[in-house]
């Protein structure tokens, strides 16, 4: 059972829009930045968004996060075949004084 | 380039032990914490440890406190986690990872290195 909540899979067709949402409390989102992972099959996670909405250099602007309160989600518009992925979301727990990570969700474009 | 390369991932017996390493490149390591994530075979990411650049900041999850230390040697940009009292669930992928502090987002992974613990 992960600390932050996230569905385990969404999926939606090709130039569509998806989103993925995160839930956790007042220790982790609720007063710490969220992070977003995107993690490509057989591959190592890679940064997306750092801080509730801020866009690692290179990635494409197709990502959007924000956060309300103790939830963040992140939108991916305009949908490609290429963003077939697991995507993570983290941030620093006050309470654990450690990480947490949600359980992943795996996006399918159909 | 940054660059992140783990090593010393292998079969072991449970209650056996194992160090694993991460070589870094590219950056000043010093400046950096690192971190190291696990990834169970078919499951989600799990972190495990957090250090400090100056190495004088640990921080552990509770499922390894104990067992798991985290080291660096700044002097050879090489972090390290010594793994003691290994048990079937620490088997996984361990990556190691870099942040700018140890509260900040991990921005640089490594590729992992599998550590098997079976019988």
């Amino acid at each position: 059972q992960s600390v932050l909540t996230q569905p385990p899979s969404v999926s939606e067709a090709p130039r569509q829009r998806v989103t993925i949402s995160c839930s956790g409390s007042s220790s982790n989102i609720g007063k710490n930045g969220v992070h977003w992972y995107q993690q490509l099959p057989g591959k190592a996670p890679k940064l997306l968004i750092y801080y509730d909405d801020l866009l690692t250099s290179g990635v494409s602007d197709r990502f959007t996060g924000s956060k309300s309160g103790s939830s963040a989600s992140l939108v991916i518009s305009g949908l490609q075949s290429e963003d077939e992925a697991d995507y993570y979301c983290s941030a620093w727990d006050d309470s654990l004084n450690g990480w947490v990570f949600g359980g992943g969700t795996k996006l399918t474009v159909l | 380039e940054v660059q992140l390369v783990e090593s010393g991932g292998g079969l072991v017996q449970p209650g056996g032990s194992l160090r694993l390493s991460c070589a870094a490149s590219g950056f000043t390591f010093r400046d950096y914490a690192m971190n190291w994530v696990r990834q169970a075979p078919g499951k989600g990411l799990e972190w495990v440890s957090t250090i400090s650049g100056s190495a004088t900041v640990t921080y552990y999850a509770d499922s390894v406190k104990g067992p798991f230390t985290t080291s660096r040697d700044n002097s050879k940009n090489t972090l390290y986690l010594q793994m003691n009292s290994l048990r079937a669930e620490d088997t996984a992928l361990y990556y190691c990872a870099r942040a700018y502090s140890t509260t900040s987002e991990f921005d640089a992974w490594g590729q992992g290195t599998l550590v098997t613990v079976s019988s």
